[in-house]
């Protein structure tokens, strides 16, 4: 199975800075044949289901903000959330979708500072 | 729009057998990739199972194999999900999910509590 290992588990971020995740799989998750990542980003709020940020490492979903970015390939991803919010407070995962069983991180807690 | 609707949790004692049921709505439900993720209280998101779109090709996280079965039926636009022998360590949120290439959209989740 691969092994999806997100740093930091949580962090605290200033309104108006930016918010750095990283996802780190134990296998590469780039299809050679396509060149693409099989990675996408959730947010999940308390008493919600995800919600789609990021899908192939870096293609961000409509109606995303732009200050959500993906960033990454083969074994090593970043989410960027840039001039965080308040309503950015909430968990985020990463998961891999390149073989089964998919895999997801193990989930980072993003506060206001 | 697309709705995931699902149904059929509770409390069940170990051992017990579900059914959950995910009635989708707002896309052409035989042409998508269906999903199970569980989320435990307090914990982080697992996928279970996934089933195509014909229903022909599933698989299984080992946690679940054996145990749970994960089917469809186009004609009513309803993915369902039997569990079997269920164990107190599958109390969790199960959302039904959809996946063209990538898993998109979610359900609001049915929680299931197995205790006796």
């Amino acid at each position: 199975d691969i092994v999806m290992t997100q740093s930091p588990d949580s962090l605290a971020v200033s309104l108006g800075e930016r918010a750095t995740i990283n996802c780190k799989s134990s296998q590469s998750v780039l299809y050679s044949s396509n060149n693409k990542n099989y990675l996408t980003w959730y947010k999940q709020k308390p008493g919600q289901p995800p919600k789609l940020l990021i899908y192939w490492a870096s293609t961000r979903e409509s109606g995303v903000p732009d200050r959500f970015s993906g960033s990454g390939s083969g074994t090593d991803f970043t989410l960027t959330i840039n001039s965080l919010q308040a309503e950015d407070v909430a968990v985020y995962y990463c998961l891999q979708y390149y073989e089964t069983p998919y895999t997801f991180g193990q989930g980072t807690e993003v506060e206001i500072k | 729009e697309v709705h995931l609707v699902e149904s059929g949790g509770g409390l069940i004692q170990p051992g017990e057998s579900l059914r959950l049921s995910c009635t989708a709505s707002g896309f052409t439900f035989s042409n998508y990739w269906m999903h199970w993720v569980r989320q435990a209280p307090g914990k982080g998101l697992v996928w279970v199972s996934l089933i195509n779109p014909d229903g022909t090709i599933t698989s299984y996280a080992d946690s679940v194999k054996g145990r749970f079965t994960i089917s469809r039926n186009n004609a009513k636009n309803t993915l369902y999900l039997q569990m079997n022998s269920l164990r107190a360590e599958d109390t969790a949120v199960y959302y039904c999910t959809r996946s063209g290439a990538y898993v998109d959209y979610w359900g609001q989740g049915a929680l299931v509590t197995v205790s006796s």
